[in-house]
């Protein structure tokens, strides 16, 4: 039962360049999230959905675009990255929206 | 706008002692309360979560409580352990539809055996 898993787990790109993370859940899970960690800034919501074809903005949205064709699977790209998305950036997914979240490995993407 | 503080930011303890966690939140119109544990570079593990019915919840050596009109959470830690050394984060949900988590920023604790 592999759960939820992320790729790349490392990323260096350079800036202006296209990055898309990968997250994959194997539990048919109705909500995925992503989420960036800053030290100083804690986890905060980029992008969440509560269902295929449905993505919402969270707290930092911009500079970011998600998608959601398949249950199992919501990409998360950077258009055009640039130096302050260098960060480590989490996928989480939940059976329903109140329940408990379940969080990939992480992604650590550097921008040049 | 809902403010998720955690202190103190570090905590050391020696092993086997009982300690206390807080998490405090300036607005009481919460869904329910998680707590979570991150180990360095590794994702989040739910520890416990509560529903903003209910005043406490208990996993094992875990018990985590919840005052929703003080804006208050605790993370108990009996008997700690080297093995709890970890970084605690809890986290508040404002809506049952969206999901949406609003994170303090973690309590790094280190159990020096």
């Amino acid at each position: 039962d592999a759960g939820i898993t992320q790729s790349p787990r490392y990323k260096i790109t350079e800036t202006g360049r296209q990055v898309t993370l990968m997250c994959h859940q194997t539990w048919s899970h109705s909500y995925m999230f992503w989420y960036r960690q800053d030290l100083g800034h804690g986890l905060r919501l980029i992008y969440y959905s509560a269902a295929a074809d449905i993505t919402d903005k969270g707290e930092v949205p911009d500079g970011y675009v998600v998608s959601r064709s398949k249950t199992e699977n919501f990409p998360l790209t950077l258009e055009s990255a640039t130096r302050s998305q260098t960060s480590v950036y989490f996928c989480a997914s939940s059976l329903r929206g109140v329940e408990t979240q379940y969080f990939g490995p992480g992604t650590r993407l550097l921008v040049l | 706008k809902q403010e998720v503080t955690q202190i103190p930011a570090a905590l050391s303890v020696p092993e086997g002692e009982n300690l206390v966690l807080n998490c405090s939140f300036t607005d009481s119109a919460i869904y329910n309360l998680q707590w979570f544990r991150q180990d360095p570079g590794k994702g989040l593990t739910s520890l416990l979560l509560i529903q903003s019915s209910q005043r406490e919840q208990t996993s094992g050596r875990l018990n985590a409580s919840l005052d929703k009109s003080s804006g208050r959470s605790t993370l108990y830690i009996a008997a700690s352990q080297p093995g709890d050394s970890a970084t605690y984060l809890c986290a508040v949900s404002l809506s049952s539809n969206t999901g949406k988590l609003i994170f303090g920023q973690g309590t790094t604790l280190q159990v020096k055996p």
